[in-house]
């Protein structure tokens, strides 16, 4: 069983540009989270896909989108990147109607904007 | 406003002993709460949850307590070993909210010594 990977590993973007991160979900998962870690925090939830539409959205401005595809996989797009923006981004899988909500994720996307 | 905390930004423990980690949250709409553990470079994997409608719940080396009335949990790892040298994340969420986002302490750096 495959887990669930992000790409690119890492990544050095200017501020102003715009930056496309991607995640496989783990098999038989078809809700997919994404989160952003600042350094010294803990992850802050930014969206939620289930069955290709959003779900829940966290405390992020417009400029975060998200897409789920019908292979449960999804894309994080940020726009107009800010100095600020600088984090790891993780996704997490999670099975259907699972009822103990566990979450299940990926070794994140490093981003940094300069 | 910061609804999970973990107080003790770092705890060292001799190999073989107990580690205690704390977590206190302050919303009493979570009724789910999980730990997990992150090694460097890697993403949050999955340690052990607890249901609000339970004050323990065990797995092995791993063992969760519950205290609603306080809105405290704790993570005991007994005995603890070298390999459990992680930051541990303390998260909860709440049931009936649709999209079970999984809010997150700071973290808790933990080192087993040898």
């Amino acid at each position: 069983e495959t887990g669930v990977t992000q790409s690119p590993t890492h990544l050095i973007k200017t501020r102003g540009q715009q930056v496309t991160l991607r995640c496989s979900s783990q098999s038989g998962h078809n809700t997919v989270s994404w989160y952003q870690q600042a350094l010294g925090q803990g992850p802050q939830f930014i969206f939620q896909y289930y069955r290709e539409e959003e779900n829940g959205r966290g405390n992020f401005p417009p400029r975060f989108s998200g897409l789920q595809f019908p292979n449960y996989s999804s894309e994080l797009n940020v726009n107009a990147l800010e100095l600020d923006d600088s984090a790891l981004y993780l996704c997490a899988s999670s099975p259907p109607a699972s009822p103990t909500d566990t979450q299940y994720f990926g070794p994140g996307t490093r981003l940094t904007v300069l | 406003d910061q609804q999970v905390k973990q107080n003790s930004p770092s705890l060292s423990v001799q190999e073989g002993r107990i580690s205690i980690l704390n977590c206190d949250y302050t919303n009493s709409m979570f009724d789910y709460f999980l730990w997990y553990k992150k090694y460097p470079a890697e993403g949050p994997t999955f340690l052990i949850s607890i249901s609000s409608i339970k004050d323990k719940n065990e797995d092995g080396r791993f063992t969760v307590f519950l205290n609603k009335s306080a809105k405290h949990l704790s993570l005991h790892i007994v005995p603890s070993q070298p390999g459990d040298s992680a930051v541990y994340f303390c998260a909860a969420s709440r049931s009936g909210a649709g999209s079970y986002q999984l809010t997150f302490g700071k973290g808790t750096k933990l080192s087993v010594i040898p």
